[in-house]
């Protein structure tokens, strides 16, 4: 894609374990956003990180910002049921635009 | 204070059909954004606007598409004469205040549109 990926693009894990979610860019970026979006439903945004932080916490989400290498993962610690759902990656650019990947459909098995 | 509301949630049109999608921000947020969400894929932006302005609508189809946030009333996305390939998920999206690179965008639920 000309503006990167998330990967896995599916991913499935046993209750109570870590999920960790990747995405990439290619341009420079203002901010990047994470957003979850349940099945069905409107995206809810989880957190924003900045281009001169390299790591944010919230609850039991934590996201760190590779400048260097344009990249920012998502992990999400002791997964619950209710994690089930898709995660976006929004890169916001300089320019403006605002990218979405395709998401990363996470599943959490009882 | 009341989310983003869109409605209705479920459209369905014959082609040739016109679509009319509302959007109404939350209260105090003056900045509106349309996407739309294919199957299997991420959001793609389509138009931002302003009350009675659109700032930037380069993700809009030239035809056919057409969008507006008139001062009084919801934003409405329009789609005239629907083809099969317009079936998809309409996010609508709305901001306190200028500036994208910044604001974190607040998503209603969505329309459904399908086209039969």
């Amino acid at each position: 894609s000309q503006q990167g990926e998330e990967d896995p693009q599916a991913l499935s894990i046993q209750e109570g374990e870590n999920a960790t979610m990747n995405c990439s860019y290619k341009t420079s970026i203002n901010n990047l956003q994470w957003y979850r979006q349940n099945s069905g439903r409107g995206l809810v945004h989880l957190i924003l990180i900045r281009s001169n932080e390299r790591e944010k916490h919230s609850g039991r989400l934590r996201v760190t910002l590779d400048t260097s290498k344009k990249s920012s993962s998502l992990l999400i610690t002791a997964s619950r049921a209710a994690d089930t759902a898709s995660y976006f990656c929004a890169r916001y650019l300089r320019d403006d635009k605002i990218i979405f990947g395709k998401g990363t459909r996470l599943h959490i098995l009882p | 204070n009341a989310g983003v509301m869109q409605n209705p949630r479920h459209l369905v049109r014959r082609r040739g059909q016109e679509a009319r999608l509302r959007c109404s921000p939350m209260k105090g947020h003056s900045h509106v954004y349309w996407y739309r969400q294919l199957p299997e894929e991420g959001l793609k932006f389509m138009v931002y606007l302003q009350k009675e302005n659109i700032i930037d609508e380069s993700g809009m189809p030239k035809e056919r598409f057409s969008a507006e946030f008139p001062k009084e009333g919801p934003s409405i996305l329009r789609i005239q004469q629907v083809v099969r390939g317009d079936s998809a998920a309409y996010f609508c999206a709305s901001s306190p205040s200028s500036g994208r690179a910044t604001d974190t965008q607040y998503f209603g639920p969505g329309t459904r549109l399908t086209v039969l």
